[in-house]
């Protein structure tokens, strides 16, 4: 069975500053990754995934993240932040060839200041 | 249309009550899902269909029960709920269930207080 861990639960950053939110998971098989950004009382939105080709996935919102298999890791990350990026962060894998279950990591809150 | 739509955005309930969450998708996907998510916790997986048929439980109490009428629509009907069931439950769709390629499309959710 995969496991996603999201060491962070906070990360607090100032505007225009750079932010890596770091995911890693576990798996015996291939998986497909993803984050989701989740603002205050609404669903999920997709940011970027990762199924196969390139390791350098670029997303919405000026967000990127790079599979890095040899790590098991998938860190997102922006080059300058906005206060608009306030949000809560979750990374999510896949198993390639199983059916359904995406597996969340608990979850990174993205604190965004002036 | 890449939208979920779920109704209604907030619902209140007591212990005693009959209510039903509804969600749709015109996106032509053929997997949908019900997630609960409690605060500052990830969602967590509660039912799965795939192509109208039930596919995965993950162990839910029988006081949810999930139909799925048609491809575009899925119901989460509640019966007796306790006041720990209060929380955001997602509706999502995807292409299909069992390649893996599990990109998800989230509903707003419904805000539930049971009282």
């Amino acid at each position: 069975a995969q496991s996603v861990t999201q060491l962070d639960s906070q990360v607090p950053v100032f505007e225009e500053a750079p932010v890596e939110l770091r995911c890693n998971y576990s798996s015996s098989v291939s998986v497909y990754l993803f984050w989701y950004v989740q603002y205050p009382n609404q669903g999920l939105q997709l940011l970027l995934k990762y199924l196969s080709g390139s390791t350098l996935v670029k997303g919405i919102n000026g967000f990127e993240a790079e599979f890095n298999k040899s790590q098991t890791s998938f860190h997102l990350r922006k080059p300058s932040v906005h206060i608009s990026d306030t949000a809560e962060y979750f990374c999510a894998v896949s198993e390639i060839g199983t059916a359904s279950k995406l597996t969340f990591g608990t979850g990174t809150r993205l604190q965004v200041t002036l | 249309d890449t939208e979920v739509t779920q109704t209604p955005k907030h619902l209140v309930m007591g212990m005693t009550n009959k209510k039903s969450l509804k969600c749709e998708q015109h996106m032509g996907h053929r997997a949908m899902y019900w997630y609960k998510q409690k605060a500052k916790k990830p969602p967590e997986l509660m039912f799965v269909y795939s192509y109208e048929k039930l596919s995965i439980n993950e162990s839910v109490p029988s006081r949810f029960s999930p139909e799925c009428p048609n491809s575009s629509l899925l119901n989460l009907h509640l019966h007796a709920l306790q006041p720990e069931d209060s929380a955001l439950y997602l509706c999502a769709s995807s292409q299909e269930a069992a390649s893996g390629i599990n990109e998800q499309f989230f509903g707003p959710g419904t805000r539930l207080t049971v009282l």
